[in-house]
């Protein structure tokens, strides 16, 4: 089975912190994904990559940064974490055509 | 940039009603369309998908056919029970990156 894997379940950091949350993924997927998930706004994408050291910006990427150093880790940093990031933050890898999701990072700055 | 926009929730039916949750998309090129199931308090799930133009995916008693010419590929289900209850997410895979409607709960009463 496909296992993505994020560092935390939940995480609690306070304002001006600099953040990082983890994301692996073991099957060799090219694609990678990281979204941010609020009520009633579903699934808004941040970055994603579609090879090692490749980054591409999505929809709301401000406030953000990605790495993708090695192709089975993802990475995306806050570098001044706000309030208004706090959210569920969902990692993806795709090969193509599908995507396998991560349990999710439950965010709280306070 | 592509985009998917599906019906607003919440959806509330009782047990063994017909379900449809709409979904269209606006895409360049040929995406892979997706539904998604987020049970609660639980990760997302790939419910079906369909890559290609009058393809229909189904899975769980769950069905949605890739309609090219109306960019739409909404849910369907015949009997909904209970343990349908969950939210709902339309995706779209198309060069290299995924973006999701904003998900519509379901709650199906007994």
């Amino acid at each position: 089975d496909v296992k993505v894997t994020q560092s935390s379940r939940y995480l609690v950091k306070r304002t001006g912190e600099k953040v990082f949350l983890e994301c692996v993924q073991d099957m060799d997927h090219e694609n990678m994904f990281w979204y941010r998930q609020d009520p009633g706004l579903g699934l808004r994408l941040i970055y994603f990559s579609y090879d090692v050291k490749m980054k591409e910006k999505g929809d709301i990427p401000e406030g953000y940064s990605v790495s993708r150093e090695k192709k089975e880790r993802f990475s995306l940093i806050l570098e001044s974490a706000s309030t208004n990031q706090t959210s569920m933050y969902l990692c993806a890898s795709s090969p193509s055509g599908k995507a396998f999701f991560g349990q999710g990072t439950r965010l709280t700055v306070v | 940039g592509d985009s998917v926009t599906q019906m607003e929730g919440p959806v509330t039916l009782s047990e063994e009603a017909f379900l449809t949750i709409n979904c269209t998309y606006t895409a360049t090129g040929y995406p892979s369309l997706f539904w998604y199931v987020q049970y609660p308090g639980e990760g997302l799930q790939l419910l079906l998908k369909a890559t290609k133009a009058d393809d229909k995916g189904s899975n769980k008693g769950f069905e949605a056919t890739y309609r090219k010419e109306t960019t739409s590929f909404h849910l369907e289900k015949g009997s909904v029970q209970v343990s349908d209850s969950a939210v709902y997410f339309c995706a779209l895979i198309g060069n290299n990156d995924m973006r999701f409607g904003a998900g519509t709960r379901l709650t199906v009463k007994p």
